[in-house]
């Protein structure tokens, strides 16, 4: 079935870094989500980005889509220790099931 | 306050024991849906639910079965549970549109 994958699996930076994520998926979408994930607790959605979208920003999150690549970054500037998580893209494909997740890419920021 | 909210949080069963996850949601939510997560393997979805009396299976609904009588609610029920079936449990509900999933602080279920 169709999966989101994220890459890399883990990311280890210092605080004040900038992070980079990428999501690589398989079908057409109507959006895609990123969501973030502290230790065994439930998911927090961060972003949408539509499919005729290109680029999007909260904050200190940018994201962008290339639906011509099926992929998908998110960049986290001026990263933080409370930005340790793990972040997860998630797709809404077009034939109608709900949300699908990649395996996610863990971030550690080290103060 | 919105949320949903899944119960038990944490759960110790033998194999071959019946038992049900239950999960609430205050915003009237027509989609909502069952994942389990294992290491390395990230969040697979076991069942969804579109509204009322309606579900289909997601990628791993082996094993499991789920209703939906009401709105609000959309229990996980385990028959036979297997020692393969220990994981973490989010249940989650968004809006018409897909635009945003809301998650349970999940259920951490361990089969001995």
């Amino acid at each position: 079935s169709q999966q989101g994958e994220e890459d890399p699996q883990a990311l280890s930076i210092q605080e004040g870094e900038n992070a980079t994520m990428n999501c690589s998926y398989k079908t057409s979408i109507n959006n895609l989500q990123w969501y973030r994930q502290n230790s065994g607790r439930g998911l927090v959605h961060l972003i949408l980005i539509r499919s005729n979208e290109r680029e999007k920003h909260s904050g200190r999150l940018r994201v962008t889509l290339d639906t011509s690549k099926k992929s998908s970054s998110l960049l986290i500037t001026a990263s933080r220790a409370a930005d340790t998580a793990s972040y997860f893209c998630a797709t809404d494909p077009h034939y109608g099931q709900n949300f699908v997740f990649g395996p996610g890419t863990r971030l550690s920021v080290l103060p | 306050e919105a949320q949903v909210t899944q119960n038990p949080r944490y759960l110790i069963t033998v194999t071959g024991k019946k038992l049900t996850v239950t999960c609430s949601q205050n915003m009237n939510h027509e989609y909502m849906s069952w994942y389990r997560q294992d290491p390395g393997l990230g969040l697979r979805q076991i069942y969804y639910s579109m509204n009322v009396e309606v579900t289909d299976k997601g990628d791993v609904p082996e094993g499991y079965k789920v209703s939906r009588k009401e709105k609000r609610n959309f229990p996980l029920i385990l028959e036979s549970p297997s020692p393969n079936q220990t994981s973490l449990y989010f249940c989650a509900s968004s809006p018409p549109g897909n635009t945003k999933a809301f998650f349970g602080q999940g259920t951490r279920l361990t089969v001995v």
